[in-house]
């Protein structure tokens, strides 16, 4: 157990849809990473925050956005789905802003 | 980002040491090398990194070569549970890129028992 927890585990939707995920850090962690993992594409970085704010921002798709917290729990919010965003939402966190990083178990997001 | 390259699979036995290469001829001399783990149906593990020097942990030992063109991840005596998709990463200690990790398709481990 890492640690980091995310919700939901899974998320089946249509496409068209929003959907918000949710991640807690570990207790301390005030960077929250986004990864995609999907069959195709691999493990892709998607945006960092580091205590509230964007770190860095990798190929996240407009219709994809992020924030964290004053709590430092973050959410990742997916809207106009589609088919291709079906995949394995990570969030990873780390102590500061470039430590070794901590993942969740992830989100199975299925877009029908 | 600087690449790597890794073999696309491995085998080993369990109880035996296993040692999977990664090469990084284009690294530049603030890049860290890091390596992640990812078992079956789960969320990558940090295992090890290391910027110049030889590092060991309760995991693994990462052995990096003296031009910092190549590394190697070193896992003592395999087990069942060692059985997952390595990533060798690099990471840049400056710069936008933070904490950003560029995942490559890794080296697949097999262990037998």
């Amino acid at each position: 157990d890492s640690g980091v927890t995310q919700t939901p585990k899974h998320l089946i939707t249509a496409t068209g849809q929003r959907v918000t995920l949710r991640c807690s850090p570990r207790s301390g962690d005030l960077s929250v990473y986004w990864y995609q993992q999907s069959l195709d594409q691999g493990l892709q970085f998607l945006i960092q925050y580091y205590n509230g704010e964007e770190r860095a921002k990798g190929n996240i798709l407009e219709r994809f956005s992020a924030q964290q917290f004053p709590d430092l729990h973050s959410e990742l919010n997916l809207s106009s789905l589609e088919l291709g965003d079906s995949a394995l939402y990570f969030c990873a966190s780390s102590v500061d802003d470039r430590g070794e990083q901590y993942f969740g178990p992830g989100t199975r997001l299925t877009v029908t | 980002d600087a690449k790597t390259t890794q073999p696309n699979s491995m085998e080993s036995n369990e109880e035996e040491p296993v040692h999977l290469p990664c090469n990084h001829s284009t690294i530049s001399g603030t890049d860290y090398i890091h390596w992640y783990r990812q078992l079956p149906s789960q969320g990558p593990e940090y295992v090890i990194h290391g910027l110049t020097s030889n590092v060991n942990n309760r995991m693994a030992s990462l052995a990096i070569a003296e031009d910092r063109k190549s590394s190697t991840l070193i896992l003592h005596r395999a087990t069942l549970r060692d059985a997952a998709v390595y990533y060798c990463i690099l990471s840049p200690a400056g710069g936008t890129s933070y904490g950003k990790l560029t995942f490559g398709q890794g080296t697949i481990l097999t262990v037998h028992p």
